[in-house]
């Protein structure tokens, strides 16, 4: 089992419309989960961070997480063509100190 | 505002070389991660370094791989006699004291090797 798992997508969805970004991880201890935004050719550029149960909102993103099933989602609203990328996943392993493990990252392409 | 630099940017080089990598983090930042990205796939971790030490190399090679992260200077990843499979996107990321987890990313350093 991969430490941290995405769809690889692509995820297509229309202008205006929800995307739905999902991520599950194995190591139950993990305390911290991160959303990062990648273009191609591009450098990881972090949008979100969360760290415990519930919701948490930014603008037009909510990452949602949920430990006891061991997932984490990002929701992004009224999605624009400059939201095609792809979304990595990271989340902290429960190492003793920081050391994120990424996801392949899910690719979303947004349709004008 | 001088985020993480890394260069060169891109490198060519030829089977049997070596390629250094430098990175310098944010100021104040005294951590340094190394990633490194295969064409299509994600990020994998490669080193955890603090100033004169490695933390955690779990993620290197065994062979051809080193890093350093002296009291002065940049950050070094070191690869001798690449091969083809090198070639990759390598990127070097900080944090600071503050343990929040989050990782800022330099552009990065596409390896090409021929």
């Amino acid at each position: 089992q991969k430490e941290v798992e995405q769809n690889s997508g692509p995820l297509s969805v229309p202008e205006g419309a929800i995307a739905s970004l999902n991520c599950t991880y194995s190591d139950r201890g993990s305390q911290s989960f991160f959303w990062y935004r990648q273009y191609s050719g591009k450098s990881p550029e972090l949008i979100m961070s969360i760290y415990s149960n519930g919701d948490k909102e930014d603008g037009r993103f909510t990452a949602q997480l949920n430990k006891a099933s061991q997932y984490v989602s990002l929701l992004i609203r009224d999605s624009q063509p400059s939201d095609s990328a792809t979304y990595l996943c990271a989340v902290n392993m429960n190492t003793g100190f920081q050391k994120l493990v990424f996801g392949t990252g899910t690719r979303l392409l947004v349709s004008p | 505002n001088a985020g993480v630099m890394q260069n060169p940017r891109h490198l060519v080089r030829r089977r049997g070389q070596e390629a250094r990598l430098r990175c310098s983090p944010m100021k104040g930042h005294s951590h340094v991660y190394w990633y490194r990205q295969l064409p299509e796939e994600g990020l994998k971790f490669m080193v955890y370094l603090q100033k004169e030490n490695i933390i955690d190399e779990s993620g290197m090679p065994k062979e051809r791989f080193s890093a350093e992260f002296p009291k002065e200077g940049p950050s070094i990843l070191r690869i001798q006699q690449v091969v083809r499979g090198d070639s990759a996107a390598y990127f070097c990321a900080s944090i600071g004291t503050v343990n929040t987890g989050e990782l800022f990313f330099g552009e990065g350093s596409r390896l090409t090797v021929l």
